[in-house]
């Protein structure tokens, strides 16, 4: 069974502050991580996407991946209050003929102004 | 930008009956997928659907429902004799490339399912 860890928050974070979110997964054939932002009553919105171990960076935001450790995590630089929602963690296995996501249960980041 | 769009937004639907959940991938993708969320819960993967057939689905995807891509845009699921348990938010997403592997799945903005 292929699980995927988040701490469901929710996380409070000041205006200007950086958030930290983090995802473990239990596959170790895992390949590719997503990270998505879902406002409440939305849809999954795409952020970013990491598979090598490492750091990934996008404008503020910046994914990391370590996959002997079945981490990956988000930093949210300069937090906005827009940036409030739930960040779901998102895993592909590298499985032959499987492609789907599985999700964790996402993290509430609150940003207070 | 290119987006996946579903329809309808809302479906009610009394217990037993059938519906069908019609989505758009974005024109240019390969793969299409079905999602679906319970109110409060994680986003669950259904079944996924490539070169008009399904590549692969979950226990949750049993003989209840069905896929198909009636013609060269749409992608539709059915859902046979509805329960109540299957109210939800049903996302369609679509990816890009021969290969799925690395590609982000691209969503829609969900047909929220109702069944009374």
């Amino acid at each position: 069974q292929k699980e995927v860890e988040q701490n469901s928050g929710p996380l409070s974070v000041p205006e200007g502050a950086i958030a930290s979110l983090n995802c473990t997964y239990s596959d170790r054939g895992s390949q590719s991580f997503f990270w998505y932002r879902q406002y409440s009553g939305k849809s999954p919105e795409l952020i970013m996407f990491i598979y090598s171990n490492g750091d990934k960076e996008d404008g503020r935001f910046t994914a990391q991946l370590n996959k002997a450790s079945q981490y990956v995590s988000l930093l949210i630089r300069d937090s906005q209050p827009s940036d409030s929602a739930t960040y779901l963690c998102a895993v592909q296995y590298s499985g032959a003929g499987s492609y789907q996501l599985t999700f964790g249960k996402g993290t509430k980041l609150s940003v207070i102004p | 930008e290119p987006e996946v769009t579903q329809t309808p937004s809302h479906q009610v639907t009394q217990m037993g009956q059938e519906v069908i959940l019609r989505c758009v991938p974005i024109s240019n993708h390969l793969y299409f997928y079905w999602y679906r969320q319970i109110l409060g819960q994680k986003v669950e993967f259904l079944v996924s659907f490539y070169n008009n057939e399904i590549s692969e689905k979950s226990e949750i995807f049993d003989d209840q429902f069905s896929v198909e891509r009636p013609d060269g845009s749409n992608f539709t699921l059915k859902i046979r004799s509805t329960k109540l348990e299957d109210s939800a938010m049903y996302f369609c997403a679509s990816s890009e490339a021969r290969t799925a592997y690395n590609q982000p799945q691209h969503f829609g903005d969900g047909t929220r399912l109702s069944i009374l």
